[in-house]
C-alpha cells in the first residue's frame, strides 16, 4: 500500500524556467510534509517542509503548496539551475500522538534534470 | 558539528549470511532511524530506536534487528540475508519525536549474492 506516490519518475527542465513535482498521499492522519533532494552516493538532503496547517512555505527559490482536501502537495523551484538535478523525495509524517509520528513515509522520488 | 556516518560503504553478502551496518549520529541527536531504499524506490522505514530502545517498527521482519548505544550510535542487523534484501540502506538521526530535522547518512549499499 503506497501510501504517498510520486507519479512522475523523471521530469526535465531548462534553466531558469519553473520545476513543478507533485506527490500524492491517501492517509489522512499525515500531519506533516517534506521534500528532500538526493544525489548520487549521498544520503537525501532536507530541502523544505509544510505543516497541513498551512497551504505555502516559501524558501527562496524553493516553495511548496499543500491541498489537503485533494491530499496532494506540489513542490516549485523557480528559476530552476543545472545544480538543481538530483532525485527529489516527497515524505509524510504523522500528527502527535499517532503511530507515525516523527517516522517518515516516502514516495518513490521524480528525477528531475535541469539543462543548460 | 559533525553529521551522520555510515559504515562500510559497500558490502556483499551470500544468501543465507548475517550482516551488521553501523551509524554514529549527529551530534546532539538523540534518535536514529533506519531506511531500507530498494533500487528506483524511495526509502523505507525499518524502524526506529530512542533511549537504546526500539520506538516504532516498519513493515520488516524480525530478521532485521537493530541496538542503540548511549552514545546515541546505533546497529542494523540482518540475518538470513536474501537476495531481496539487495538495498541501500540509510540511517538518519533526530531529535525525539521531531517531524523535522532529520539528518541523513550516505548509506551502506548491501548486494546479496
Amino acid at each position: 500500500d503506497q501510501q504517498v506516490k510520486q507519479n512522475s519518475p523523471s521530469l526535465s527542465v531548462q534553466e531558469g524556467r519553473i520545476s513543478i513535482l507533485n506527490c500524492d498521499y491517501t492517509n489522512s492522519m499525515f500531519d506533516y510534509f517534506l521534500w528532500y533532494k538526493k544525489y548520487p552516493a549521498e544520503g537525501p538532503t532536507f530541502l523544505i517542509s509544510i505543516s497541513s496547517i498551512k497551504d505555502k512555505n516559501e524558501d527562496g527559490r524553493f516553495t511548496v503548496f499543500l491541498n489537503k482536501s485533494a491530499k496532494h502537495l506540489s513542490l516549485h523551484i523557480v528559476p530552476s539551475q543545472p545544480g538543481d538535478s538530483a532525485v527529489y523525495f516527497c515524505a509524510a509524517s504523522g500528527g502527535a500522538g499517532g503511530t507515525s509520528y516523527g517516522k517518515l513515509t516516502f514516495g518513490q522520488g521524480t528525477i528531475l534534470t535541469v539543462h543548460p | 558539528e559533525t553529521g551522520v556516518t555510515q559504515s562500510p560503504t559497500h558490502l556483499i553478502k551470500t544468501r543465507g549470511q548475517q550482516v551488521t551496518l553501523r551509524c554514529s549520529s549527529q551530534s546532539g541527536h538523540n534518535t536514529v532511524s533506519w531506511y531500507q531504499q530498494a533500487l528506483g524506490q524511495g526509502p523505507q522505514f525499518i524502524f526506529q530506536y530512542y533511549r537504546e530502545e526500539e520506538n516504532g517498527r516498519g513493515n520488516f521482519p524480525p530478521r532485521f534487528s537493530g541496538l542503540q548505544f548511549p552514545n546515541y550510535s546505533s546497529e542494523l542487523n540482518v540475518n538470513a540475508l536474501e537476495l531481496d534484501d539487495s538495498a541501500l540502506y540509510l540511517c538518519a538521526s533526530s531529535l525525539f519525536a521531531a517531524n523535522y530535522g532529520y539528518t541523513f547518512g550516505s548509506g551502506t549499499r548491501l548486494t546479496v549474492v
